[in-house]
């Protein structure tokens, strides 16, 4: 069992827009501005979309975005595109005793 | 263009010892440190341990204590993870990951570079 919780999946049709939830404690989420999120597709090597809660870096297209709410992180993709189908980790630091928490992950598919 | 390039996939036996390598190009690799994560079929990722490219401090989170073994080659920009004593539910896809880091810190909190993988099968 993961550390963070996230649905296991998310779907949505080209151009709608969806969330991704990441509930963790008030030991890592809740307790930093540290929250990541990673998009992982088959065979590529992982790229991250969002960092420190709500920075994106500059490669990373801004129809993706994310926010914190208490022990919560989410992660939106607005404008679905047939490419996002992916799936996504949160991560979270986590302090001295577990530095990086993750999520179990969500399969996002685009209908 | 910043690359982490993974081993080849390994079978083991249960009991054995696997060693992956994440050979690192295109940048200061004592800037930066390394991130090992795994992900076991139909589970998350999971964080195995951090060293550094400065001076090669690691942490180790309590579950890999004694069992991972995180090393670097400064002169080929080159980082290791051994894992030992494997079981089955470590058959997993091991990822090497960059974080901007020092000695026993981080500058960073996210893996901006990852590698793409090192699937590690344990069967009898």
């Amino acid at each position: 069992q993961s550390a963070l919780t996230q649905p296991a999946s998310v779907s949505g049709s080209p151009g709608q827009s969806i969330t991704i939830s990441c509930t963790g404690t008030d030991s890592d989420v809740g307790a930093y501005n540290y929250v990541s999120w990673y998009q992982l597709h088959p065979d590529t090597a992982p790229k991250v979309l969002i960092y420190d809660v709500t920075k994106r870096p500059s490669q990373i297209s801004d129809r993706f975005s994310g926010s914190k709410s208490g022990n919560t992180a989410s992660l939106t993709i607005s404008g679905l595109q047939p490419e996002d189908e992916a799936d996504y980790y949160c991560c979270s630091y986590g302090g001295a005793n577990n530095h990086w928490v993750f999520g179990g992950g969500t399969k996002v598919t685009v209908l | 263009q910043v690359q982490l390039v993974q081993s080849g996939p390994e079978v083991r036996r249960p009991g054995a010892s696997v060693k992956v390598s994440c050979k690192t190009s295109d940048y200061a690799f004592k800037t930066f440190g390394l991130n090992w994560v795994r992900q076991a079929p139909g589970r998350g990722l999971e964080w195995m341990g951090w060293i550094s490219g400065y001076d090669g401090s690691t942490q180790y989170p309590q579950k890999f204590l004694g069992r991972v073994t995180l090393t670097t080659d400064p002169s080929t920009a080159t980082a290791y993870m051994e894992l030992r004593s494997l079981r089955f539910d470590d058959t997993a896809v091991y990822y090497c990951a960059r974080i901007y880091s020092g000695s026993y810190s981080y500058y960073y909190y996210y893996m901006d570079v990852w590698g793409k993988g090192t699937t590690v099968v344990v069967s009898s």
